[in-house]
């Protein structure tokens, strides 16, 4: 079967780094997203990487292993309102995206 | 900027009721897609369209049915709502087909079937 992994919440300090991992196995491999989702709000997108490496984007970094199968998420100079949860999905070999359950991240001051 | 429009945010039904859930994007985009949101489960595919009048179930079909009669336009509709299917819905929107361009959501309509 396909499985997506991702820690169902971690806690951070504002200011500080957080990395988000999520692990994937699925029948084929045609990129791996990250979306951000504040509570009672669209999921909205923030990184897609295919090719394995870093992808830098300004707070924000991702990370993939196709290899490992494993991808995180980094953000950094933690901010109160990147509290949300961070979704992981992948898109299959049928461009299906499969979809993680996601990882509520709580930023304490 | 895209723009994906649920026609309502938050909805409560009976058991038995027909519910249509509406959804609109303004980008001309060929792919829709609608999936239902719960608690500790990622999001589930129930159907997706990548033309209009075509249809495809998803991961969860049964108990839904949809409508795309315009390009802009794609309906979910419950048949005869139940309790199980009181969850968060959210449709979401891509340019095109087999490719790998993000989902652009709406905002959701919690659907609440007492």
């Amino acid at each position: 079967g396909q499985n997506i992994d991702q820690p169902t919440e971690m806690t951070a300090t504002e200011g500080a780094i957080v990395q988000i991992n999520c692990t994937y196995q699925t029948s084929g491999f045609n990129g791996l997203f990250w979306y951000q989702q504040h509570a009672g709000e669209a999921p909205t997108f923030l990184s897609y990487n295919v090719l394995d490496g870093l992808e830098e984007k300004g707070r924000f970094s991702s990370f993939l292993s196709r290899s490992k199968g494993y991808s995180y998420l980094l953000l950094k100079e933690l901010q109160m309102k990147d509290s949300a949860s961070y979704l992981c999905a992948v898109l299959d070999s049928n461009y299906q995206l499969i979809w993680g359950a996601g990882t509520k991240l709580i930023i304490k001051p | 900027d895209v723009k994906v429009t649920q026609s309502s945010r938050y909805l409560v039904k009976r058991t038995g009721e027909k519910v249509f859930l509406e959804c609109v994007q303004d980008m001309d985009h060929e792919n829709m897609f609608w999936y239902r949101q719960d608690p500790g489960l990622g999001l589930r595919l129930i159907y997706f369209s990548y033309d209009v009048k075509m249809k495809e179930k998803g991961d969860i079909p049964e108990g839904y049915s949809v409508s795309r009669e315009k390009k802009e336009r794609f309906s979910l509709i419950l048949e005869s709502a139940s309790t199980n299917q009181t969850s968060m819905y959210l449709c979401a929107s891509s340019p095109g087909n087999m490719d790998n361009s993000p989902l652009h959501f709406g905002n959701g309509t919690r659907l609440t079937v007492t």
